[in-house]
């Protein structure tokens, strides 16, 4: 059936650098993709949103990029701190229903 | 800021009891969800709740599980008969509109034994 996952499973940065998370999605029908951090022991936190008519957009420090044409999704995270460290998670969603979320598998962003 | 309680934090329970887990969704939501997530593996979609009935759910939430809104403050979701397989993170979200943001609980762990 069609997933969303994700190209790398742990990302090891040094403190200061930029990251770089990848997400691939493979329902075209997805029209708002979300993600999340998880910190150790706790839950799911929204970090930033884009809807399918959009291609970028920006937080604080934090940036999504939409390629509908692939089907990828990435986040970007300015200046990484150690408070970075957590698993991110891409989820997709639809806009016709109710909010279920289909999760990636997460990636862990290491910051030391 | 508002946010999302569970409780318990964490329940050890043995094959074949019932649990209940227990939620309380930010006051002035309406949409109410439970994920779950087994160790080491992705988030995954349970059920979602709104105005007082099931709105969608997925093939995980078989017979044994059901969900209730007691009242104007708690959401649970009962296992009737655990399994091993039932052991996973147990996280509840809500939102304040069809569409909008999720918030999530810090989870309930529960372990089958």
């Amino acid at each position: 059936g069609e997933s969303v996952g994700l190209h790398l499973p742990t990302l090891s940065v040094q403190e200061g650098d930029n990251s770089i998370i990848n997400c691939a999605y493979s329902n075209s029908a997805s029209d708002y993709f979300i993600w999340y951090k998880q910190e150790s022991g706790k839950g799911p936190q929204f970090i930033i949103d884009i809807r399918s008519n959009m291609d970028k957009r920006q937080g604080q420090r934090v940036t999504v990029l939409l390629n509908k044409t692939v089907k990828h999704l990435s986040l970007q995270i300015a200046a990484t701190q150690p408070g970075d460290s957590a698993v991110y998670f891409c989820a997709e969603t639809f806009q016709s229903g109710y909010s279920t979320l289909t999760f990636g598998k997460g990636t862990m962003l290491l910051v030391s | 800021e508002p946010e999302v309680t569970q409780t318990p934090s964490h329940q050890v329970t043995q094959m074949g009891q019932e649990v209940i887990l227990r939620c309380v969704p930010i006051s002035n939501h309406l949409y109410f969800y439970w994920y779950r997530q087994i160790l080491g593996q992705k988030v995954e979609f349970l059920v979602s709740f709104y105005n007082n009935e099931i709105s969608e759910k997925s093939e995980i939430f078989d017979d044994q599980f059901s969900v209730e809104r007691p009242d104007g403050s708690n959401f649970t979701l009962k296992i009737r008969s655990t399994k091993l397989e039932d052991s996973a993170m147990y996280f509840c979200a809500s939102s304040g509109r069809d569409g909008g943001e999720l918030f999530f609980g810090e989870g309930s762990r529960l372990t089958v034994l």
